[in-house]
Parts: structure tokens; C-alpha cells; sequence
């Protein structure tokens, strides 16, 4: 089953509209979560690394004040995209290791944006 | 600056057939290496993960390999079925912890054909 569950898997909204994505880790705790974007064909580009209890490391280029990322308890981090515009349209998916150094990445099953 | 590339960008295969995904990386000083796959509109699953004192991983009909000093690792899947249509993603992680940034590649787009 599903070890890093994210929702919503579709948001549509209009210009404007400021959108919240979970993004869960479910049978371990994650000190630390990535969240991507992936634009139609193209591979996964890192946007921040979320961090529990201080703040996201952001990618050169990805704007802070844009995509808000929380990571307030050990299971759970959000990203905000705030006031979105068509241009912010894409899939974010999240991400976190276990608990184990050696262990995969999981990751979520991803959510659909579309800014109207 | 670590870039992972994927060879070749699509293949057509059809059902019944063996084949071998690429993946090349510039910086040999890795961690670990994973495959993952991608169905259309989902996230990625995680097939295989090599460490980096590992040659080879395997589960089921997917056998992975891993040449750190030539920066190569391969994605061999045996006996294809429409259902291994997807796409086809290798990773690497730079160092330990959980904090370490997986650089991806470009990606193989699959389609397995009756």
C-alpha cells in the first residue's frame, strides 16, 4: 500500500485562488519531505525541501512567497500556492525517504493543478 | 553538477520481448541508484534500489545493474507485457541521509504492444 498518501489528486480553481496540497507520510515518521513539479513529458524538478519544525530549503528560481511550504508535525507538510495563475498549472508531487538511510524514496500519487 | 541521462528517450516493444532501459550519470561519487516507474497522471513507484557497493538488484521479471566507476546502471525487464507500458525513471542519491537530493533523469517512455 501507499506509504506517502497526497491530496487533493485534482485541483481545478480559479486565478487568483490560493491552493493547499497535503502531503502525509503514513507508517513512518519523515524529518524531511521534497515536494516537485513535473511539467506534460518532462522529468521531476525539485522545487524546496520541506523541513520539520524550521523552514523549506528552496530551489534556486522557486519563489518562497509563491509556494508556501509548512512541515509542522512528522507525518505532515503542506505546500500553499497562493494567489495561483494559469502559469502555476502543473503536477506537484511530494516525496520523503524512511525512516532508514537505506531505504527508497516514496512518493505520493501526485496533484493535478489547473488555475483557470 | 550530477546529470543523469536516460537512453533511449521512447521505445516500442512488442509483448513477449526483453529490454534494456539506460541510465548514465556524470558523477561517479553516489550513494545509491533507484528505478522508478511512472504511470500517467500518477506519482512514481519505487522497482529497484542499488546501493553503491551493490552490482545488481532483482525482483521479479526487473533486474537492475550498477557500474558506479563507468556511471552506468541498466533496467533489464524480461518477458514484457502491456501492463509494463510506462514511464521509466532512474535516480541517484549523492550521499547518506534523508535530506539528500535525488537527481533524476530524463526518463524512457515505454509501450509494450500486443
Amino acid at each position: 500500500g501507499a506509504v506517502v498518501s497526497q491530496h487533493p489528486s485534482w485541483v481545478i480553481c480559479k486565478s487568483g485562488t490560493s491552493v493547499k496540497i497535503e502531503c502525509r507520510s503514513l507508517d513512518f515518521q519523515a524529518t524531511t519531505m521534497f515536494w516537485y513539479r513535473q511539467f506534460p513529458k518532462q522529468s521531476l524538478m525539485l522545487m524546496a525541501t520541506s523541513n520539520e519544525g524550521s523552514k523549506a530549503t528552496y530551489e534556486q528560481g522557486v519563489e518562497k512567497d509563491k509556494f508556501l511550504i509548512n512541515h509542522a508535525s512528522l507525518t505532515l507538510s503542506t505546500l500553499t500556492v497562493t494567489s495561483a495563475h494559469p502559469e502555476d498549472s502543473s503536477f506537484y508531487i511530494c516525496s520523503a525517504f524512511g525512516q532508514l538511510d537505506n531505504q527508497p524514496q516514496h512518493f505520493g500519487d501526485g496533484t493535478r493543478l489547473s488555475i483557470l | 553538477k550530477q546529470e543523469v541521462t536516460q537512453i533511449p528517450a521512447a521505445l516500442s516493444v512488442p509483448e513477449g520481448e526483453n529490454l534494456v532501459l539506460n541510465c548514465s550519470f556524470t558523477d561517479s561519487a553516489i550513494y545509491n541508484l533507484q528505478w522508478f516507474r511512472q504511470d500517467p497522471g500518477k506519482g512514481l513507484t519505487s522497482l529497484l534500489l542499488i546501493q553503491s557497493s551493490q552490482r545488481e538488484q532483482t525482483s521479479g521479471r526487473l533486474n537492475a545493474s550498477l557500474d558506479k566507476s563507468s556511471g552506468r546502471s541498466t533496467l533489464y525487464i524480461a518477458a514484457s507485457q502491456p501492463g509494463d507500458s510506462a514511464t521509466y525513471l532512474c535516480a541517484v542519491k549523492p550521499r547518506a541521509g534523508t535530506a539528500s537530493k535525488l537527481t533524476f533523469g530524463t526518463g524512457t517512455r515505454l509501450q509494450v504492444t500486443l
